[in-house]
């Protein structure tokens, strides 16, 4: 079963604005990542946020984590063509240990000229 | 620096025949792992290896089998293809432990027939 849902599926935005695309999930982790799927390609790793951090950055990427909610946010700023990807959000267990992945079923971004 | 490698990109199949799809990393990790991604339902695990000796069951493992031949090479086989086995397959890698990103291969696409 998926253990992240993302929220919106499809978001269509113009160049320059800003992206925020949500992510919930269902158990305890120890940390979420998000990555980003290029048409065609596999998937690259963009940002962790550990459990107990409440939110990160990484040049125009902003990651929010409320475990409280079980859910997170990506927000992308001053966006530009070339974020036109999908976005997924993976969850790492708290219980079991190592790096076995649990993905959402992604956010499609579109960003126009 | 390759990365992530797989072959075959594409690939057709008709029912029943077998199949291995192939996959090399060159960034010494030791943990490899097999998805498969269908549309709206983001990337399913299918089988992990923590470390070079080892396998084990994800998500979805039925129909399927792996090999981790050494350290850099892990394969998927498909004894019998079935239709239901159509998909998008990605293989990924990286240091076994929590907050450790996985690196992905471009994917292979099959079409069972």
């Amino acid at each position: 079963s998926q253990q992240g849902e993302e929220d919106p599926q499809a978001l269509s935005i113009q160049e320059g604005e800003n992206a925020t695309m949500n992510c919930s999930y269902k158990t305890s982790i120890n940390n979420l990542q998000w990555y980003r799927q290029n048409s065609g390609r596999g998937l690259v790793h963009l940002i962790l946020i550990r459990s107990n951090e409440r939110e990160k950055h990484s040049g125009r990427l902003r990651v929010t984590l409320d475990t409280s909610k079980k859910s997170s946010s990506l927000l992308i700023t001053a966006s530009r063509a070339a974020d036109t990807a999908s976005y997924f959000c993976a969850t790492d267990p708290l219980a079991g240990g190592g790096n076995k992945l649990t993905f959402g079923t992604g956010t499609q971004l579109k960003v126009e000229l | 620096n390759a990365g992530v490698t797989q072959t075959p990109k594409f690939q057709v199949l008709k029912t029943g025949q077998s199949m291995t799809l192939q996959c090399a990393q060159d960034m010494n990790h030791n943990s490899m792992y097999w998805y498969r991604q269908d549309p709206g339902m983001g990337l399913r695990l299918i089988y992990y290896s923590a470390s070079e000796g080892t396998t084990d069951k994800g998500e979805v493992p039925n129909g399927y089998n792996v090999s981790r031949l050494n350290k850099r090479e892990f394969s998927l086989r498909l004894e019998s293809a079935a239709p239901s086995q159509t998909s998008v397959y990605f293989c990924a890698s990286n240091l076994w432990g929590q907050g450790q990103p996985q690196h992905f291969g471009d994917g292979t696409r099959l079409s069972i027939l």
